[in-house]
């Protein structure tokens, strides 16, 4: 079974731009997380998708937004760009319950300039 | 709102030493455990869960951890350690109404030959 996959590893982009990341779950999982992990902030939890539908949110401001696909799949866009997003993004994907592990990708690493 | 607090941001411990990495909850009503670990470069991976039944549970790599409900813990331990555990260590907890994990700041586990 494959893994979650996360494009692209690594992406440098300068202050004032914007970027698109994409994240395909593992089959058969309708639930997808968007995490960012800084060394400072830990793990901050951005939003779940399922099935389509924005079903969480966290505390990020609105430049940071995402959609799902009818097939699962989910890219994170984040616009406008401040050097403070610097960070690695990770993608998660589950079933969509509470006793339903997330299954991780290795994250694309976003440094802004 | 669920809160999970791992007392220790670093562990330094020497090969063939017993590690245990703490990991405490706010909530008491039904909840689900799990420890993840993120080795570098990489997402985060399932180590092991709790849902329901025993309250100690192994991983395949010789780490347990025991759910205690009166004390809102899920301390995570292993006997003998080897420097391929060096690491960091995330405990997460769902439930309680929500199915969005909450995640502890991680512990870095440092091995020392």
């Amino acid at each position: 079974k494959a893994g979650v996959t996360q494009t692209p590893r690594y992406l440098i982009k300068t202050r004032g731009q914007q970027v698109t990341l994409s994240c395909s779950p593992i089959s058969g999982h309708r639930s997808v997380s968007w995490y960012q992990q800084t060394p400072g902030q830990g793990l901050q939890f951005l939003f779940e998708y399922f099935s389509e539908t924005q079903r969480n949110k966290g505390n990020f401001p609105g430049r940071f937004s995402g959609r799902q696909f009818s097939n699962s799949r989910s890219e994170m866009n984040v616009s406008t760009l401040e050097l403070g997003d610097s960070a690695l993004y990770l993608c998660a994907s589950s079933r969509g319950r509470g006793d339903s592990p997330l299954h991780f990708g290795n994250g694309t690493r976003l440094t802004v300039t | 709102a669920q809160s999970v607090t791992q007392l220790d941001s670093q562990v330094p411990v020497f090969e063939e030493a017993p590690v245990e990495l703490r990991c405490n909850y706010s909530s008491s009503v039904s909840v689900y455990l799990f420890w993840y670990v993120q080795y570098p470069n990489q997402g985060l991976q399932l180590l092991l869960k709790y849902l329901s039944g025993s309250t100690l549970v192994e991983s395949i790599n010789g780490f347990e951890a025991e759910f205690n409900k009166s004390q809102t813990s899920f301390h995570l331990r292993k006997p003998s350690v080897h420097i391929s555990d060096t690491a960091e260590y995330f405990c997460a907890v769902t439930g309680g109404g929500s199915y969005i994990p909450t995640f502890g700041r991680g512990t870095s586990l440092i091995v020392h030959p």
